[in-house]
């Protein structure tokens, strides 16, 4: 059983739209990543977050520690955000040497 | 430009065969990682380097080593190759070995036919 899942696999939303992405975890966790993988294959870190809410432009990743659960929102959703958006988990303390398990993706397709 | 310099971009090979990936990490990083990116598997962590030292193994393979050399760059090596080898390999690096923003490179697809 992945120990990181992801929810949708697979999203279609109409240009606009208000996007919802979720991860769950099994354990406690240091440090959650959001990451955006383009089509072409690169991998851009998003946020890297432990508690709270962050905002970037149109992005807002969010953590709930007591429930073990993140989510990436995007807002007023564009063409240009289609591409898979992983989660990955650091477990362990703080700055220890456990190191990044990957959700399976989560592949949004914006329709104009 | 992430700023972190993977090559070969592709690189397609026999069974058998022995390769070396190449990694710079951001000018200023200490840290690189490696990771595998299979279609059946997803993005797997394969080992990390932290100025020179090797500082966490996680599913890397014994016909794959790695190493940071003294500028800081890194090589994965990955030999005697199985055509389950077939994946894009990403490097990444961080200033310090703890829990910080990973910078990605653009990876190396490596086809094994």
């Amino acid at each position: 059983k992945n120990e990181v899942e992801q929810s949708p696999q697979n999203l279609t939303a109409q240009e606009g739209e208000f996007i919802t992405i979720n991860c769950s975890y099994s354990v406690g966790i240091s440090a959650l990543h959001w990451l955006q993988q383009h089509p072409g294959g690169g991998i851009f870190s998003l946020f890297m977050l432990s508690s709270g809410k962050k905002k970037h432009g149109r992005l807002i990743a969010t953590i709930n520690i007591q429930e073990k659960h993140s989510s990436l929102h995007i807002t007023a959703s564009h063409p240009r955000d289609s591409a898979v958006y992983i989660c990955a988990v650091k477990w362990g303390a703080f700055g220890s040497a456990r190191q990044l398990t990957f959700g399976s993706g989560t592949q949004l397709t914006v329709l104009p | 430009d992430s700023g972190v310099t993977q090559t070969p971009k592709h690189l397609i090979t026999a069974t058998g065969q022995r390769v070396t990936l190449r990694c710079s990490p951001r000018s200023g990083d200490l840290s690189v990682y490696w990771y595998q990116q299979s279609l059946d598997q997803g993005l797997q962590f394969l080992i990390q380097y932290y100025n020179g030292e090797e500082r966490a193994k996680g599913n890397i393979l014994e016909r794959f080593s790695a190493q940071q050399f003294p500028d800081l760059h890194s090589e994965l090596n990955l030999s005697s190759l199985e055509l389950g080898d077939s994946a894009l390999y990403f490097c990444a690096s961080t200033r310090q070995s703890g829990a910080n923003v990973l910078t990605f490179g653009a990876g190396s697809r490596l086809t094994v036919l």
